[in-house]
């Protein structure tokens, strides 16, 4: 089992629907959680960080961390096409510096 | 601020020639990281570095690979010999310790080995 999952996509949703993205994780004692965004050819770039259970929102973003079910997920409302790209979900454990990856969703908004 | 630098941004060779991939950290991060992306296998932590002393080198994939800090502001990734598979985009990302959060990367190696 990776340490990571996520669904590879393509997701595709029409400009202005909510775009729900999700990840799970191994590793009880995972303890910090982030999503990148990651356009074609580019580098990794991080959107939100997430550490306690619940959701943390910053503008068309929110993230939400469930730990007992060990699930983290990213809501993107109103999509717009400059959001398609792939999100990768990213994971620290605890005691660890060590940054772990999924595979990534690819987004598709469709204009 | 700069960035984290990564050079060369691409790189061609043939089979069993050596590489080495460079990378200027951001200022002031005192931890660094290796990473190689493919489509198959997705974005694979190589080796990770606080205040230059290697602490997880569990993801190089073989001894083939070697990496090194010989100072706070650059790094380097050694491939020899070079072998078709390792073909791959390689990112170099940094972050302060002091910081739980976001790591930055640079803007990444693209290597193909012919």
């Amino acid at each position: 089992q990776k340490e990571v999952e996520q669904n590879s996509g393509p997701l595709s949703v029409p400009e202005g629907a909510i775009a729900s993205l999700n990840c799970t994780y191994s590793d009880r004692v995972s303890q910090s959680f982030f999503w990148y965004r990651q356009y074609s050819g580019k580098s990794p770039e991080l959107i939100m960080s997430i550490y306690s259970n619940g959701d943390k929102e910053d503008g068309r973003f929110t993230a939400q961390l469930n730990k007992a079910s060990q699930y983290v997920s990213l809501l993107i409302r109103d999509s717009q096409p400059s959001d398609s790209a792939t999100y990768l979900c990213a994971v620290i454990r605890q005691g660890s510096y060590k940054l772990i990856f999924g595979s990534g969703t690819r987004l598709l908004v469709r204009p | 601020d700069a960035g984290v630098i990564q050079s060369p941004r691409h790189e061609v060779t043939e089979m069993g020639q050596e590489v080495t991939l460079r990378c200027k950290p951001i200022s002031g991060h005192n931890s660094l990281f290796w990473y190689r992306q493919t489509m198959m296998r997705g974005l694979e932590l190589l080796i990770y570095f606080n205040n230059n002393v290697p602490i997880d080198d569990s993801g190089m994939p073989e001894d083939r690979f070697s990496a090194k800090m010989p100072n706070a502001s650059f790094s380097t990734l050694k491939i020899q010999p070079s072998e078709p598979r390792d073909s791959a985009v390689y990112f170099c990302a940094s972050k302060s310790l002091r910081e739980t959060g976001e790591l930055f990367f640079g803007e990444g190696s693209r290597l193909t080995v012919l």
